[in-house]
């Protein structure tokens, strides 16, 4: 069985200064690993993803995240922040030889950024 | 622009309700998926759905069934509603494995149930 584990609930930073969300996971298989965020009201949509290939993930509005395979890690990072990254974000992985694609998400990381 | 709709942003019903969650993808996707979302426990898996009339458990099937009569529909039923359901159900679709596995969520129905 899968776990995924987002270590800090809530992230207060302030505009312009960098943050780093940490996402550890625990598989006993080959994962794809996902970054979603949820806007107030609103669904969640794919902020960027590991399939293979480059562990160093770019994705859409400034964000990026490093898959670390010996430490079980895919830590979201941005370096400089606004006003509207405001969000709560997710980290989820997806068992490769499981039927469908299933996701197991981590608990969400509250991002609050300050003026 | 794949699109993900759910009947109802918010639904308040009565304990011992039959509730029905509707979801409609226009995108052709072979697989659908039924989460709930509860402050710090992120979403959690209740059912999902890889091809029409198919289905499997999710992680928290308990109380609740599904069905799938339709590739782009995918209904969650809470058979007798009860308040520890209270919560978001949030409803999603994929392509299939291989294809960039990516889900895509509707906005989310915020049940209450009293």
């Amino acid at each position: 069985a899968q776990s995924v584990t987002q270590l800090d609930s809530q992230v207060p930073v302030f505009e312009e200064a960098p943050v780093e969300l940490r996402c550890n996971y625990s598989s006993s298989v080959s994962v794809y690993l996902f970054w979603y965020v949820q806007y107030p009201n609103q669904g969640l949509q794919l902020l960027l993803k590991y399939l293979s290939g480059s562990t160093l993930v770019k994705g859409i509005n400034g964000f990026e995240a490093e898959f670390n395979k010996s430490q079980t890690s895919f830590h979201l990072r941005k370096p400089s922040v606004h006003i509207s990254d405001t969000a709560e974000y997710f980290c989820a992985v997806s068992d490769l030889k499981a039927a469908g694609n299933k996701l197991t998400f981590g608990g969400g990381t509250r991002v609050l950024v300050k003026p | 622009d794949v699109k993900v709709t759910q009947s109802s942003r918010y639904l308040v019903k009565r304990t011992g309700e039959k509730v029905f969650l509707e979801c409609v993808q226009d995108m052709d996707h072979e697989n659908m998926f039924w989460y709930r979302q509860d402050p710090g426990l992120g979403l959690r898996l209740i059912y999902f759905s890889y091809d029409v009339k198919m289905k499997e458990k999710g992680d928290i099937p308990e109380g609740y069934s599904v069905s799938r009569e339709k590739k782009e529909r995918f209904s969650l039923i809470l058979e007798s509603a009860s308040t520890n359901q209270t919560s978001m159900y949030l409803c999603a679709s994929s392509p299939p494995r291989g294809m960039g596995d990516t889900q895509y969520f509707g906005p989310g129905t915020r049940l209450t149930v009293l």
